[in-house]
């Protein structure tokens, strides 16, 4: 099974914090996204990439950036947390190969709470 | 841009009763897909639809893709509690490959 694993399910943060979430899929998958979700909003694509170091603004990059390092880990930075950030975050990862079959798969989200 | 529309947005099913969700997307894209969420959960997924007149099922659930009209339907077959549940609708942007997600539809299935 692809797995997408995000490693924090809640966090708890202050107005002003810098925030990681982090990412990571073990299928070797190159396209990975960031997504947050907010009620009556939808989900909106924050960033996303297509390989190694290669990144790609989504709706809405503002107050966000992305760091992909490795294939398997993409990771979302707040630079500075504001309580309008505050939202269920999504990461999710395709394979440019298998998306035929697989499509894409999401990992079980980040609740962020800015305060 | 690419825009992914959903109607109805709430839908209150009896069980053991029909119904369908729409999904209008306005430009040509490679693919439809359908998502599943349950409430504090992330998004399972439950069908891709590949062409024109691609139809697939899974249990009650029947999805259907006319991209000629832009349009694809989700058909719940005697519907049962078990299926309450957020249902997303969402389209690759043909030139990229990013997700664009229609705004949801909140099914609540009553006895």
């Amino acid at each position: 099974d692809v797995k997408v694993t995000q490693s924090s399910r809640y966090l708890v943060k202050r107005t002003g914090e810098k925030v990681f979430l982090e990412c990571v899929q073990d299928m070797d998958h190159e396209n990975m996204f960031w997504y947050r979700q907010d009620p009556g909003l939808g989900l909106r694509l924050i960033y996303f990439s297509y390989d190694v170091k290669m990144k790609e603004k989504g709706d809405i990059p503002e107050g966000y950036s992305v760091s992909r390092e490795k294939k398997e880990r993409f990771s979302l930075i707040l630079e500075s947390a504001s309580t309008n950030q505050t939202s269920m975050y999504l990461c999710a990862s395709s394979s440019l190969l298998d998306r035929a079959d697989y499509g894409y798969t999401f990992g079980s989200g980040t609740r962020l709470t800015v305060v | 841009e690419l825009k992914v529309e959903q109607n109805p947005l709430f839908l209150s099913m009896q069980e053991g009763k029909n119904y369908t969700i729409y999904c209008n997307y306005s430009t040509t894209s490679d693919r439809l897909y359908w998502y599943r969420q349950d409430p504090g959960k992330s998004l399972e997924s439950l069908f891709v639809l590949l062409s024109n007149g691609a139809v697939k099922q899974e249990g009650r659930l029947m999805a259907s893709l006319d991209t000629k009209a832009r349009l694809s339907t989700l058909h719940i077959t005697a519907a049962v509690h078990d299926l309450s549940a957020t249902y997303f609708c969402a389209v690759d942007k043909a030139a990229g490959n990013k997700l664009t997600f229609g705004g949801g539809t909140r099914v609540l299935v009553k006895p």
